[in-house]
């Protein structure tokens, strides 16, 4: 199938901590995978991205890991800020025939940030 | 460059009417993509255009449906409205081209179906 899901719906930390969010993925011909953020009112924010052929990318502040072989993606947050405060959702992505390509979203973790 | 925008930002209608939301993409991209977020579906993918041509397509009934003009701009139609298709209605753009293809969305369309 092409299912897409995040183990835990909220994540609270107190501010300064490290964030990890978690993603599990079930279609092993994804090749592409990418995280949001979204926050109250707003459309999805591009965070960070990671290829298949890849197990770890980092960005500011972020961090995707890839393990295809449990077909697992992580973000971690160092530092987490009150902005940070938002749901995140994880996405995969599997390039069709036709040349388009479809994101599969997971149901997404709610990160709350606590002064 | 400007990001992806999409107009109106909130309607309502009523059940049995037909809506037009519109979605402008970040310039020189072709691809858009359009998506409804609930809370109890999440995140669900409705269709993509390229080169105004649907290129693919979700699993949603024949009411929804989509075009895309040669400027890039996409427009998406829902017709005889449902109480169920309330939702947030975002819409996204992508180069169409290349292995990766980041999508960008824009502020979504909420819409109401009373």
């Amino acid at each position: 199938g092409e299912s897409v899901g995040l183990h835990l719906p909220t994540l609270s930390v107190q501010e300064g901590d490290n964030s990890i969010i978690n993603c599990a993925y079930s279609n092993s011909a994804s090749d592409y995978f990418i995280w949001y953020k979204q926050e109250s009112g707003k459309g999805p924010q591009f965070i960070i991205d990671i290829r298949s052929n890849m197990d770890k990318r980092q960005g500011q502040r972020v961090t995707v890991l890839l393990n295809k072989t449990v077909k697992h993606l992580s973000l971690q947050i160092a530092a987490t800020q009150p902005g940070d405060s938002a749901v995140y959702f994880c996405a995969e992505t599997v390039l069709l025939t036709g040349g388009g390509n479809k994101l599969t979203f997971g149901t997404g973790t709610q990160l709350k940030v606590e002064l | 460059k400007a990001g992806v925008t999409q107009t109106p930002r909130y309607l309502i209608k009523t059940r049995g009417q037909q809506v037009t939301l519109s979605c402008s993409p970040i310039s020189g991209h072709r691809s858009v993509s359009w998506y409804q977020q609930t809370p109890g579906q999440g995140l669900q993918f409705l269709f993509e255009y390229f080169s105004e041509t649907q290129r693919n397509k979700g699993n949603f009934p024949g009411r929804f449906s989509g075009r895309q003009f040669s400027n890039s701009r996409s427009e998406m139609n829902v017709s005889t409205l449902e109480l169920g298709d309330s939702a947030l209605y975002l819409c996204a753009s992508s180069s169409g081209t290349g292995s990766k293809k980041t999508q960008y969305f824009g502020p979504g369309t909420r819409l109401l179906v009373l």
